[in-house]
């Protein structure tokens, strides 16, 4: 299993470009990395997925080293809206079995100031 | 994206009844479906992976009688929190995940979660 490590809480003001670094030491070979933003009395929802080097999308950015043991999820320019708890999940995703070895952490909780 | 739809989004109820809770995917189809508990300030827990036309797959520790689950279609997965108690009071989610998706990485879609009280 995967485990991973990730600040409890982080604070920033609008604006900003927020990092959020996950450490995942013990990544298997087969293993997507991916993150997860949840607001409060709602399911979690998608942000990014990667496999290495860098992903970015339309809300966020994925910087992954070649050693693949840590991640940082880059959101730029934050606003309030962004205030929400953030998670980082490793496993090999494709395989729905293992979606039970999935282990969720309390996540980043990111609170955005104006 | 893919919708996945709970309902209902709150239920209060009294000690000592049952409590169902709906999981659709709205436009795709799931043949798995999973259920996680998330208690105040605390993160996802998974309860169980529920197949459809099979038996769910139950994690150590969740009782199998007390929180039944059906998944009786490709877009319906349903959990039944049998003889309520203040102590199941807590945020339900299911996920689910599109079965003819073709991207490798096994996106997971999530409900809008169900928040159960019971008095």
């Amino acid at each position: 299993l995967a485990k991973t490590t990730q600040p409890i809480s982080m604070d920033s003001y609008e604006g900003q470009e927020v990092n959020i670094t996950c450490s995942h030491n013990n990544i298997a070979t087969n293993d997507y990395i991916t993150w997860y933003q949840q607001f409060p009395s709602q399911g979690p929802r998608f942000i990014i997925q990667g496999y290495k080097t860098k992903v970015t999308n339309e809300v966020a950015s994925l910087f992954i080293p070649a050693d693949r043991k840590s991640s940082t999820l880059s959101l730029p320019r934050v606003s309030l809206s962004d205030t929400a708890v953030y998670y980082c999940l490793v496993g090999d995703m494709a395989n729905a079995g293992n979606n039970r070895k999935l282990i969720w952490g309390l996540g980043t909780s990111l609170a955005v100031n104006p | 994206g893919a919708v996945v739809s709970q309902h209902p989004s709150w239920v209060i109820c009294k000690s000592g009844t049952s409590v169902k809770i709906e999981c659709r995917s709205l436009d795709f189809q799931a043949t798995t479906m999973f259920w996680y508990r998330q208690f105040p300030k605390q993160s996802l827990m998974l309860m169980a992976t529920s197949n459809e036309g099979s038996k769910a797959t139950y994690e150590q520790g969740v009782e199998k009688d007390k929180f039944l689950i059906n998944h009786a279609s490709l877009t319906l997965s349903t959990l039944t929190v049998t003889s309520a108690h203040p102590e199941d009071s807590s945020f339900y989610i299911c996920s689910a995940r599109d079965r003819t998706s073709g991207r490798v990485t096994g996106e997971l879609f999530f409900g809008e979660g169900s928040r159960l009280t019971v008095l």
